[in-house]
């Protein structure tokens, strides 16, 4: 079993709609939970942080963790093209001396 | 305010020639990471540096070696190409080991 697992993609959603990413972790002792996206191309860039459990909102992401279940998600409200990317999920747990383990990513198409 | 910087953002290197990879950040980040990332997957930890001084290995160290010059550089160094490190390489910083990263621009490196 991978450290950390995402949604097989490509996942397409129409312009307007929520998309919708998931992310499973295998350590019950991961403290720090991160999103990031990654345009063709180009370098990874943070969107959002969540540390602990419940909900984080920035704009029209939205984080949510549940850490009894292992899980952590990011919905994305009135999808725009150009959120046509790949989200990475990345893992940090305090047994392994802090070191970020990143999933293989979904890639997301917003069609207009 | 650069953010973090890399060089060369291109290489193409003979099997067996040796090469170093440069990074630095201006964000007075404490924490040091080397990524690379084949494709359609994610970023595997090759090494990271905790704070300056310190060095530890990350999940596919093999082959590799890196020095952290100072607060500011992280350098990578690959003593003798092989076919199998053709990848995209980026180099990361973070405040501290368990918050956000901040990646840069990467190197393309080919190895024949």
């Amino acid at each position: 079993q991978k450290e950390v697992e995402q949604n097989s993609g490509p996942l397409s959603v129409p312009e307007g709609a929520i998309a919708s990413l998931n992310c499973t972790y295998s350590d019950r002792g991961s403290q720090s939970f991160f999103w990031y996206r990654q345009y063709s191309g180009k370098s990874p860039e943070l969107i959002m942080s969540i540390y602990s459990n419940g909900d984080k909102e920035d704009g029209r992401f939205t984080a949510q963790l549940n850490k009894a279940s292992q899980y952590v998600s990011l919905l994305i409200r009135d999808s725009q093209p150009s959120d046509s990317a790949t989200y990475l999920c990345a893992v940090i747990s305090n047994t392994n001396a802090g070191k970020s383990t990143f999933g293989d990513g979904t890639t997301l198409t917003v069609k207009p | 305010n650069a953010g973090v910087t890399q060089t060369p953002k291109f290489q193409v290197l003979k099997t067996g020639q040796s090469m170093t990879l440069q990074c630095a950040q201006d964000m007075n980040h404490n924490s040091m990471y080397w990524y690379r990332q084949d494709p359609g997957m994610g970023l595997r930890l090759i090494y990271y540096s905790a704070s300056e001084g310190t060095t530890d290995k990350g999940e596919v160290p093999n082959g590799y070696n890196v020095s952290r010059l100072n607060k500011r550089e992280f350098s990578l160094r690959l003593e003798s190409a092989a076919p199998s490190q053709t990848s995209v390489y980026f180099c990361a910083s973070s405040e501290a080991q368990r918050r956000e990263q901040y990646f840069g621009p990467g190197t393309r490196l080919t190895v024949t």
